[in-house]
């Protein structure tokens, strides 16, 4: 069973500051990993898709790194904004998703 | 375009009732999930449907939840004698195809008195 870890928990920094939440997973034979934010009370958001093939993805302020070999993965968002506070949920896909817990960011105006 | 529609949006029961869930997936999307979100836990898979093929109900935590897909379009999800711990957010999502990128809908939060 494909176990996924996010670390950490949660991080609280300035504006301004760069952020790097964690993602750890298993089971290397996955599709792809996804990165997803959660406002409280909505659903979710997808940010970025990592196909299991690439190292790596890039969206704006934000970029996604993959090492399927060891099993881990990273975000990356630059110059943080007091917006960008939410959960974030990385999700190993092997067709269905497979979520960690989730890192609850708080970015302090 | 639209995408992933939820109903309804919050479903209050009582103990014992049996509830419906519905799920209308992005137009095209071959694929569709249905995952769980209870309070203070992480989100947890139920059942996949692929076009035509036999859905895998894997993560079904009882026999008291039951889906069903018409073709490649809606989705309900039955909770038959719903319990306390079945209190949740139910999500569902679709993908073009399997193993593809999985849009979600906002959920219904049911809450079971």
């Amino acid at each position: 069973k494909q176990e996924v870890t996010q670390i950490p928990a949660a991080l609280s920094v300035p504006e301004g500051e760069n952020l790097v939440l964690n993602c750890s997973f298993t089971d290397s034979a996955i599709y792809n990993l996804q990165w997803f934010r959660q406002d409280p009370g909505k659903g979710l958001t997808s940010l970025l898709l990592i196909q299991s093939s690439q190292r790596e993805q890039t969206s704006g302020r934000l970029n996604a790194s993959l090492d399927k070999s060891s099993g881990r993965s990273t975000l990356y968002i630059a110059a943080s904004q007091p917006g960008d506070s939410a959960t974030y949920l990385c999700a190993v896909n092997d067709y269905k998703l497979s979520f960690g817990a989730g890192t609850t960011v708080t970015v302090r105006a | 375009g639209a995408g992933v529609s939820q109903s309804p949006s919050n479903k209050v029961t009582e103990k014992g009732k049996d509830v419906e869930l519905r799920c209308d997936p992005i137009s095209g999307h071959t694929a569709l999930y249905w995952y769980r979100q209870r309070l203070g836990q992480g989100l947890e898979f139920l059942i996949y449907f692929q076009g035509n093929s036999a859905p895998d109900k894997s993560g079904l935590p009882s026999d008291r939840f039951s889906a069903e897909r018409t073709g490649e379009s809606v989705s309900t999800l039955t909770i038959q004698r719903t319990q306390q711990e079945d209190s949740a957010v139910y999500l569902c999502a679709s993908s073009l195809n399997r193993g593809e990128t999985q849009y979600f809908g906002p959920g219904t939060r049911l809450l079971v008195l």
